[in-house]
């Protein structure tokens, strides 16, 4: 099976600093990585992802980051807005079955 | 807007009844996954239907059913409802049958009473 864990269930960041967030598995096999946004009342809006063939993939203002040694993927937000405030979810797949293995998620703060 | 339709958005029922959720993937989407999510557990991936087939099951118990029908439209069936069930229900639809870019509806919240 796989279990996605989470180092920190809330990230308190200034606004127009960088946030980083963290995500472990456990499964080597997983292939493919994947970072959701669920703002409150939402469902999980897809941000960006990655397979397991690559190890940095950019999008508009993120950045997810893949280190299959370590079992380790972060998203990193550029420049953090107020509207970026929400849960954000790493989910982890494997060969096309079994669905995503969801982590807990991390609560991203935005201080004024 | 995802483009995934969920009904209802609500949904207030008693203990040891039985619901019905209904999704629309979104146009052209084949594979209609579902998940739970709850407080203490998370988000759990259910099940999954590809072009009206079972594909993947999770930790799906065995009071909760599902199906995919010609239209790809999808039903997940809740019955002998306990106070645990309560919980936001997901339903996801992709292109593939893979892992690749799921889109999700706005969730259907149970509550059992």
């Amino acid at each position: 099976g796989e279990s996605v864990g989470l180092h920190l269930p809330t990230l308190s960041v200034q606004e127009g600093d960088n946030s980083i967030i963290n995500c472990a598995y456990s499964n080597s096999a997983s292939d493919y990585f994947i970072w959701y946004k669920q703002e409150s009342g939402k469902g999980p809006q897809f941000i960006i992802d990655i397979r397991s063939n690559m190890d940095k993939r950019q999008g508009q203002r993120v950045t997810v980051l893949l280190n299959k040694t370590v079992k380790h993927l972060s998203l990193q937000i550029a420049a953090t807005q107020p509207g970026d405030s929400a849960v954000y979810f790493c989910a982890v797949g494997r060969g096309g079955a079994d669905g995503l293995t969801f982590g807990k998620g991390t609560h991203l703060i935005i201080q004024p | 807007d995802s483009g995934v339709t969920q009904t209802p958005k609500h949904l207030i029922t008693a203990t040891g009844q039985r619901v019905t959720l209904r999704c629309s993937p979104r146009s052209g989407d084949l594979s209609v996954y579902w998940y739970q999510q709850s407080l203490d557990q998370g988000l759990q991936f259910l099940i999954q239907y590809y072009n009206g087939e079972e594909r993947a099951k999770g930790n799906i118990l065995e009071r909760f059913s599902a199906q995919q029908f010609p239209d790809l439209h999808s039903e997940l069936n809740l019955s002998s409802l306990e106070l645990g069930d309560s919980a936001l229900y997901f339903c996801a639809s992709s292109v593939g049958f893979g892992n690749t870019e799921a889109f999700f509806g706005q969730g259907t919240r149970l509550t059992v009473v």
